[in-house]
């Protein structure tokens, strides 16, 4: 099994900041890895898929970047609608595993 | 629109079964691998199985390994969750979702639906 250390687990910054988050894997995964938004109350939805492709009709504000162990999801200004919960996801073994989540809130 | 759609929740008690059903719209379903993930109350989140484009493939996380069963009708459009022998830890809200391929061993999972809460108490 592969474990993932996202951190941090808790953000708090205020709209028009750049923010970033970081997901760390026990061992190499190449580029499989995906990222995800979930707001209270709603499923997650898929932001970033191959560590750095944003899924249609994502912001670009949204960014990935990362190869092998060390990932990280960027949002280059931060807007009212992106306070929610953050999920990366790799896809490179079996089980496919998550992060622990950060949640991103308003400083 | 691309939609899923579970239902079957409910509240069992320990060593109880239940059966959960997700409904697929707005694609060709049998084009798809699909995969249960579920979400404890606050918890991350955890991939409970999955099965591929025509069910003759499917796979299990270790905790569930033996009690649950996956399976789908395509003529229906719809995915399904046996579950046996259901334990205080299976708590959680039970997500559908799509696979990027015909698999569902390997990829990214969009869309997802709301989820379905099974709650596991005496």
């Amino acid at each position: 099994v592969i474990w993932m250390t996202q951190s941090p687990s808790l953000l708090s910054a205020s709209t028009g900041d750049r923010v970033t988050i970081s997901c760390r894997m026990s061992q190499g995964i190449s580029s499989y890895l995906a990222w995800y938004q979930q707001k209270p109350g709603k499923a997650p939805e898929l932001l970033i898929y191959a560590a750095s492709t944003l899924q249609s009709g994502v912001p670009s504000r949204f960014s990935g970047s990362g190869s092998g162990t060390d990932f990280t999801l960027t949002i280059s200004c931060l807007q009212s609608e992106d306070f929610a919960t953050y999920y990366c996801q790799q896809y490179y073994s079996f089980p496919r595993t998550f992060g622990q989540g950060t949640k991103v809130e308003i400083k | 629109e691309v939609q899923l759609v579970e239902s079957g929740g409910g509240v069992v008690r320990p060593g109880g079964s239940l059966r959960l059903s997700c409904a697929a719209s707005g694609f060709t379903f049998d084009d798809y691998g699909m995969s249960w993930v579920r979400q404890a109350p606050g918890k991350g989140l955890e991939w409970v199985s999955g099965i591929n484009w025509n069910g003759g493939s499917t796979g299990y996380a270790d905790s569930v390994k033996g009690r649950f069963t996956i399976s789908r009708d395509n003529a229906k459009n719809s995915l399904y969750l046996q579950m046996n022998s259901l334990r205080a830890e299976d708590t959680a809200l039970y997500h559908c979702a799509r696979e990027p391929l015909g698999g569902y061993d390997l990829g990214w999972f969009d869309p997802w639906g709301q989820g379905t809460l099974v709650t596991v108490s005496s």
